[in-house]
């Protein structure tokens, strides 16, 4: 069974930094693209970013570019974004999902995880 | 990165058909045929219903179907039930240097 488990979202000052985590199982993490989704409070899904199976690809929305930094550790099966600068805008549910193709993009999201709460306010 | 544009409300009764809007440009939607549609109720995450434009995953009842023309993307559901009361996403591939684009979401009331 597919399982993504976000962690290291809270409370963060305007500025701030933050870093979540997404933990996989249940399929072979390293042949998937990965992405970030977020979801701000009684708004819509806003795609984040994205990084490519082996990590040598990453796409940012313009929202996040130079300040969020996506990465993975395909011997941990862990999936992390770096959120420097944090503005109240950021502030979202932010959810990992898993790429539908293996081993090459697929620009669609087959499995999600539960999402963690960050939220940027001083 | 435009947004897709949905209708932010869609409704029917149980047991008729909803057809739910998803308009991009040539550079999305009408240029790829990598539109896929989500269903998320509150509170929840997101499910994947549909991808490249109408294939449906294994557990997605065949009353949910996709189709497309031009540059505009449409998500079906028929026999309407009281479970598909949620919202709706779609999205589509936005070109080279991003992944994907998502829709403003429609959210669909079951009468």
């Amino acid at each position: 069974e597919v399982q993504l488990l976000e962690s290291g979202g809270g409370l963060v000052r305007p500025g701030g930094s933050l870093r979540l985590s997404c933990a996989a199982s249940g399929f072979t993490f390293s042949s998937y693209a990965m992405s970030w989704v977020r979801q701000a409070p009684g708004k819509g899904l806003e795609w984040v970013s994205f990084i490519s199976a082996g990590g040598g690809s990453t796409y940012y929305a313009d929202s996040v570019k130079g300040r969020f930094t996506i990465s993975r550790d395909n011997s941990k099966n862990t999936l992390s974004v770096q959120m420097n600068s944090l503005r109240a805008e950021d502030t979202a549910v932010y959810y990992c999902a898993k790429d539908g193709n293996w081993n090459y993009p697929s620009y669609y999201f087959d499995y999600w995880g539960q999402g963690t709460l960050v939220t940027v306010s001083s | 990165q435009s947004a897709l544009t949905q209708p932010p409300s869609a409704s029917g009764s149980p047991g008729q058909s909803v057809t739910i809007s998803c308009t991009g440009t040539s550079s999305d939607v009408g240029g790829y045929n990598y539109v896929s549609w989500y269903q998320q109720h509150p509170g929840k995450a997101p499910k994947l219903m549909i991808y490249e434009v109408s294939k449906r995953p294994s557990g997605v009842p065949d009353r949910f179907s996709g189709s497309k023309s031009g540059n505009t993307a449409s998500l079906t559901v028929s026999g309407l039930q009281a479970e598909d009361e949620a919202d709706y996403y779609c999205t589509s591939y936005a070109g080279s240097n991003t992944y994907v684009v998502f829709g403003g979401g429609t959210k669909l009331t079951v009468l």
